[in-house]
């Protein structure tokens, strides 16, 4: 079964447009919440982590927060250099040390 | 100065051979995994150590075989080489599950 589900897969966005991303999950009693960029041909970078509902936690242009079911990443009048693919990622409730990382938002913005 | 670093960046092999790919991190953390990543990016847990210590092992096919000679290597051995075995393979070191991933090793059997 999925844990985490990420939408939508690509977004397209013009230089300024702001926009947000989207993270659910499945697990039940969550531990910890985390997101990720990957830009091509690298490995995940870390961003956040994010533990109660309604934290939030920001940088730069990005801010995400978290609900009981679901987590966002708001990007705020990006540039094209936030082009990337974004994850999210959680830790499964029964090992601290294990993560479902979903599938991941593509974002392309365009000058 | 690298974080986390692969080797090879690349490998390409053909089916039945064995493999290995080597990881170091420098920064002193006591955790390090091994994802593999697919055509579709998921990206998925293979095997994690915290001091050398295996402390998760998925279900991976026991031609994967990972080797920790020290807390801040962590190695992965492959036996005979399937076709679907090709994807990139992530390792990652972290603090307080944090996790800083390596630059990836792109496999491709043939």
């Amino acid at each position: 079964e999925d844990q985490v589900t990420q939408s939508p897969e690509a977004l397209r966005l013009q230089e300024g447009e702001s926009s947000s991303l989207n993270c659910s999950y499945t697990v039940s009693g969550l531990r910890g919440l985390f997101w990720y960029r990957q830009d091509p041909g690298k490995g995940p970078e870390f961003l956040f982590t994010l533990y109660s509902a309604g934290e939030e936690k920001e940088k730069e242009r990005l801010k995400a927060t978290l609900t009981k079911k679901e987590s966002f990443l708001h990007i705020t009048a990006p540039k094209p250099e936030d082009s990337a693919t974004y994850l999210c990622a959680v830790q499964a409730p029964d090992n601290f040390n294990k993560f479902y990382f979903g599938s991941g938002t593509k974002l392309n913005v365009k000058p | 100065d690298t974080a986390v670093s692969q080797t090879p960046k690349y490998l390409v092999t053909q089916m039945g051979n064995d493999k290995s790919i080597k990881c170091e991190q420098n920064l002193g953390h006591d955790t390090m995994y091994w994802y593999k990543q697919d055509s579709k990016k998921f990206l998925k847990i293979m095997f994690s150590y915290n001091n050398k210590e295996l402390i998760i092992n998925e279900t991976v096919p026991n031609r994967f075989s990972p080797k920790s000679p020290d807390k801040a290597h962590l190695n992965l051995h492959i036996n005979s080489l399937e076709l679907g075995d090709s994807a990139v393979y992530f390792c990652a070191s972290s603090r307080a599950y944090e996790q800083y991933f390596g630059p990836g090793t792109r496999l491709t059997v043939t």
